[in-house]
């Protein structure tokens, strides 16, 4: 079964101070894997995914990921944290077309 | 890029009442949805994978008397809450397959669910 675990529950991180958000998975075959960002009480936005290819993937703000299979992993990093992104970030795995889990979250808190 | 659109954003209602949120993919045919349900400070757990024309696919443990899933067009996905508890007061959110070009998942923005 597939399962995604978040080590991290909350990350505080300074304004201008790199950032990486881990996550690994437990998948069958190749992975589709997804990052996901979340502020209080709304829908969930796609940062980036990973299908096939380039094991780094760039996505929106500034985010990318490293797919590592033989660490079962794709952390989440950030070169240089902005205030705007603290908010609750989720990584998934799915087979394409299907159903996505989603691993726990982790909360990223910004201090200026 | 493809647009998710769920409505109401939050609704409140009396327990033994049903509620129904619809959940729009507004530039792209969703042949599949899925309804999610995120409790507090938890993560997001599939409910039921609801395929357009066809009955829902429920997850285990979710009961399907009690939460409705139609999904009668290529755009409209509907979720009814029926007999609503307080414990059914959640946050819940549609996500659609975009079958486009590279496509992933996009979600609506959620519905908080208060019922009292």
């Amino acid at each position: 079964a597939q399962s995604v675990t978040q080590p991290d529950i909350h990350i505080t991180v300074s304004e201008g101070a790199s950032l990486e958000l881990r996550c690994n998975y437990s998948y069958g075959a190749t992975p589709y894997l997804f990052w996901y960002v979340q502020s209080p009480g709304q829908g969930l936005q796609l940062l980036l995914k990973y299908f096939s290819g380039d094991t780094l993937v760039q996505g929106i703000k500034g985010f990318e990921a490293e797919f590592k299979r033989s660490q079962s992993s794709f952390n989440l990093r950030k070169p240089s944290v902005h205030w705007s992104d603290a908010a609750e970030y989720f990584c998934a795995v799915g087979e394409y077309g299907n159903k996505l889990v989603f691993g726990a979250g982790t909360i990223l808190r910004v201090k200026s | 890029g493809a647009v998710v659109s769920q409505h109401p954003s939050r609704v409140i209602c009396k327990s033994g009442t049903s509620v129904k949120i619809e959940c729009r993919s507004l530039d792209f045919q969703a042949t599949t949805m899925f309804w999610y349900r995120q409790f507090p400070k938890k993560s997001l757990m599939l409910m039921a994978t609801s395929n357009e024309g066809s009955k829902a696919t429920y997850e285990q443990g979710v009961e399907k008397d009690k939460f409705l899933i139609n999904h009668a067009s290529l755009t409209l996905s509907t979720l009814t809450v029926t007999s609503a508890h307080p414990e059914d007061s959640s946050f819940y959110i549609c996500s659609a397959r975009d079958s486009g070009p590279g496509g992933g998942y996009t979600f609506g923005s959620g519905t908080r669910l208060t019922v009292v």
